[in-house]
């Protein structure tokens, strides 16, 4: 699977988009773009995936550049509830390779 | 129960001993992941099951390590002769076809 960079940490303030980068300069053709989150004590859980158009759900939005070399997930208002380890992970199918992730702390 | 369920959420456990982890995986999901998570880390995988059998078993670490879904539901995972490198969380994720990987809460193993 390819491998993912990610920035350790970053700091939003409640109420302000965050934005989190991602490169993933070897990805391969069929392989997606997934970004889960683990807040303390908790499982990951599933935030969005894509392929190679731009998604958005309830919870976020993921932006792919057009090689696939690098993506952003943006949370658009972030709250204190988003506080959390943000991994991003590219595969296809079942195994997912957690890498670190980046540590998000939301401010008030 | 509407998410995957895993039992115990901590166990401690002596050096040498046997311990058993059990998950409950969401109903009707056909696919069931094992994960370890070490302090400081992202989760490992571990093995996947498609069903009853073992798709992929290319993580577990040794010979120690050994899952079973017999009904392909319920799965356990199998540690034989603990050592303490085998202090984690142990995280079991479910999911349906093409749908993404839900995860538990996972199991906190001490092994002291």
């Amino acid at each position: 699977d390819a491998k993912t960079t990610q920035p350790p940490s970053m700091d939003c303030a409640e109420g302000r988009a965050a934005n989190l980068p991602c490169n993933h300069s070897t990805i391969s053709g069929n392989e997606y773009v997934y970004w889960y989150r683990q807040i303390h004590s908790q499982g990951p859980q599933y935030i969005i995936h894509g392929l190679k158009n731009n998604e958005t759900n309830e919870m976020a939005s993921l932006i792919i550049t057009e090689d696939r070399k690098s993506s952003t997930l943006i949370l658009p208002h972030a709250t204190l509830r988003d506080t959390a380890v943000y991994y991003c992970i590219v595969g296809h199918d079942y195994k997912l390779s957690f890498g670190a992730g980046t540590t998000v702390t939301v401010r008030a | 129960g509407a998410g995957v369920s895993q039992t115990p959420s901590n166990k401690v456990t002596e050096k040498g001993k046997y311990v058993e982890l059990r998950c409950d995986p969401i109903s009707g999901h056909t696919a069931l992941y094992w994960y370890r998570q070490s302090l400081g880390q992202g989760p490992e995988f571990l093995i996947y099951f498609q069903g009853t059998g073992a798709a992929d078993d290319s993580g577990l670490p040794n010979d120690r390590f050994f899952a079973v879904r017999p009904e392909g539901s319920v799965s356990t995972l199998k540690i034989q002769r603990t050592e303490r490198g085998d202090s984690a969380v142990y995280l079991c994720a479910s999911g349906g076809r093409d749908t993404e990987a839900f995860f538990g809460q996972g199991t906190r193993l001490t092994v002291v």
